[in-house]
């Protein structure tokens, strides 16, 4: 079965330093997201991106972090100076169209710990 | 602001036992809503929900939407220990998102042998 794929599953930075995380998409996907999940918290939409620009980004989503595709494969996102409070579990997810039926599919994670 | 709220937040059972899990809204423009299973680490899909009164159906899960009341519950009958992990809700809206998804806290479950 197809899976979206992310790497690191954890990493550890400090406080300050940039940090990518990256993703792996679905091939024929072509909507992106990136979701966070701060720990005994919810899940949160940070942003998706499609046809190369962003299309839609949360509140949370601020002048620190930005998306790139930067080839046909993968899909990152990148904290420039991260903080305490950007330690989370980051979810990429990948589908086919805009819709949560088709075949949207959530990554493994990436387990952020800023210290 | 749309919102999502899931009860209970935890919930402890036997195995065997029938639980429901309840997930509230109020979120303009209503698309959809899933259900999804977070074990480890990826949610992962349960139910796509869109039209009220019909049941969707998976084993022993089943999932049923009310847009009137604006509320969906999951239940699980004959539990097992399998089935403990968090279950989130969340809803998919029309307008400008694109396939993004506003979530609940989750609830936590766990079914002791």
């Amino acid at each position: 079965e197809p899976e979206v794929t992310q790497t690191p599953s954890h990493q550890v930075t400090q406080m300050g330093q940039e940090v990518i995380l990256r993703c792996v998409p679905i091939s024929n996907h072509l909507y992106f997201y990136w979701y966070r999940q701060i720990l005994g918290q919810k899940v949160e939409f940070l942003v998706s991106f499609y046809n190369n620009e962003i299309s839609e980004k949360s509140e949370i989503f601020d002048d620190q972090f930005s998306v790139e595709r930067p080839d046909g494969s993968n899909f990152t996102l990148k904290i420039r100076s991260t903080k305490l409070e950007d330690s989370a579990m980051y979810f990429c997810a990948s589908s086919e169209v805009g819709r949560a039926n088709y075949g949207y599919t959530f990554g493994s994670g990436t387990r952020l710990t800023v210290v | 602001e749309d919102k999502v709220v899931q009860s209970p937040l935890s919930l402890v059972v036997h195995e065997g036992d029938t639980v429901t899990l309840n997930c509230s809204y109020e979120v303009t423009n209503f698309r959809s809503l899933l259900w999804y299973k977070q074990e480890k680490k990826a949610p992962t899909f349960l139910f796509m929900l869109t039209s009220s009164g019909i049941e969707k159906k998976s084993g022993r899960l089943s999932s049923i939407l009310d847009k009137k009341e604006l509320f969906s519950i999951l239940n699980i009958t004959a539990t097992q220990t399998g089935d403990s992990a968090i279950y989130l809700c969340a809803v998919e809206a029309y307008g400008g998102s694109q396939g993004n998804l506003i979530f609940g806290k989750g609830t936590k479950l766990s079914v002791k042998p």
